[in-house]
């Protein structure tokens, strides 16, 4: 099963950008569609965007204009950049794969979770 | 955007026990409804998509149902390693959202 892999700054002054790169292994960068997902501390699940390697991308309006979710195909990796951060951008963020099940009509869901290394935005 | 509503919010309950946790949508996302469980500092893992379909490698103790708006997880003879949070989540349309989650304690 193909295994994802947050790394990046753990902290982030206000106003700066966040930027996360998740390492792909057991897997290709073409075979599937990506997202990423966020947690705040203590609390729910926000969904942030997906890209496909062809080029596709979708972003969740509450962070439109700030977020970029990108790809390095010869390095198997994805990124995330969100810019203009505040201390509400403090959260875990999440790395999966967005599954399109094989079966028209099963919408979709995330899968094979990155660990979500916790991302403070704080001076 | 769909606003999905968990309830409870929180339960207490034993080994062997039957569980039910409910998810409302806030209009008809049809069986556009998925499943996850969060151990503490773990990523969350699909139980359920589709409303009712299992992934490989999920127990067979776990039900879901429903559809429109109305939802429902349910757990078979509750084991201790179901101690978790379950969140439910729509993927009708994005901003694909989730429930605010349930806390299950053993």
């Amino acid at each position: 099963q193909v295994q994802l892999r947050e790394s990046g700054p753990g902290l982030v002054r206000p106003s700066e950008t966040l930027s996360l790169t998740c390492s792909v292994s057991r897997g290709s960068i073409y075979s599937y569609y990506w997202t990423w997902i966020r947690q705040p501390p203590g609390k729910g699940l926000e969904w942030i965007g997906y890209l496909h390697h062809g080029g596709t991308t979708d972003y969740n309006p509450s962070l439109r204009g700030r977020v970029t979710i990108s790809v390095d195909k010869a390095k198997n990796e994805l990124f995330l950049e969100l810019t203009s951060v505040t201390a509400a951008d403090t959260a875990r963020y999440f790395c999966a794969v967005l599954v399109i099940p094989p079966t028209s009509g099963k919408g979709y869901y995330f899968d094979s979770w990155g660990l979500g290394p916790l991302v403070t935005v704080s001076s | 955007d769909i606003q999905m509503t968990q309830s409870p919010s929180s339960l207490s309950a034993s080994v062997g026990d039957r569980v039910t946790i409910t998810c409302r949508a806030s209009r008809n996302i049809g069986t556009f409804l998925n499943w996850y469980q969060q151990k503490p500092g773990e990523a969350p893992k699909v139980l359920l998509y589709a409303a009712s379909t299992f992934p490989s490698g999920v127990p067979s103790r776990f039900n879901g149902g429903g559809s429109g708006t109305d939802f429902t997880l349910t757990i078979n003879g509750l084991q201790p390693e179901d101690s978790a949070t379950y969140f439910c989540q729509q993927s009708h349309s994005t901003p694909w959202t989730f429930g605010q989650g349930t806390k299950v304690e053993i």
